[in-house]
């Protein structure tokens, strides 16, 4: 399997511009997760989508975040308008629920790395 | 809600000298506990994990941790590090009822190996 893929790897905007990060998980995975990675915040959960459907998503810090998961196999993480704070590395993890274990692997891709001037 | 603290921001280590990298956690539920690594440029990959059983657990790469429900603690361990172990290792845990796949990592902790 090629593991979980997130394109672009390296992402350099201006400021005000619209960003959109993508993510294919490992494919059978049913959940699906969307990480933000600081040196002042550390790594924070922002979102998770369960069978294509958002769970939580109380960690999207605010309303220009938007993420969406059209299908199994593609998610995109939006930030519209983008702002220098919003500078990161995104990650993207996937895990697949089986039988009665009630905790599931999660399984990251190598993270989008954006810069925002 | 959980929380969990890495008090060690950087670790510095001789080679093939052992190695403790210390995790506290607090919550108001059971937890599962988690140790994962991410070396430079890459994500996070799972190291080891304490769902229930033995408070000992292996992990991978020689790597060990031990769970202390009394002192809320998951710290790793290696006898002997190699080079190839410098990486950053991040403690987390997952409410144990409830969204269990949901993870709070701490801030991590830089392993640095020099010979």
């Amino acid at each position: 399997d090629a593991g979980v893929i997130q394109s672009p790897r390296h992402e350099v905007t201006e400021m005000g511009q619209e960003v959109t990060l993508r993510c294919k998980p490992i494919s059978g995975h049913d959940y699906l997760f969307w990480y933000r990675q600081t040196m002042m915040r550390g790594l924070e959960l922002l979102i998770y989508f369960n069978n294509n459907v958002p769970i939580d998503d109380s960690g999207m810090p605010e309303d220009r975040f938007s993420a969406k998961m059209p299908n199994a196999s593609f998610s995109t993480l939006k930030i519209q308008p983008s702002e220098p704070r919003d500078s990161a590395v995104y990650f993207c993890a996937s895990s697949k629920r089986s039988g009665g274990i009630s905790y599931n692997e999660q399984f990251f891709g190598p993270g989008t790395r954006l810069t925002v001037l | 809600a959980q929380s969990v603290t890495q008090l060690d921001s950087q670790v510095p280590v001789f080679e093939e000298a052992p190695v403790e990298l210390r995790c506290n956690y607090s919550s108001s539920v059971s937890v599962y506990l988690f140790w994962y690594v991410q070396y430079p440029n890459q994500g996070l990959q799972l190291l080891l994990k304490y769902l229930s059983g033995s408070t000992l657990v292996k992990g991978i790469n020689g790597f060990e941790a031990e769970f202390n429900k009394s002192q809320t603690s998951f710290h790793l361990r290696k006898p002997s590090v190699h080079i190839s172990d410098t990486a950053e290792y991040f403690c987390a845990v997952s409410p144990v009822t409830g969204t269990a796949s949901k993870l709070t990592f701490g801030t991590g902790t830089r392993l640095q190996v020099t010979l």
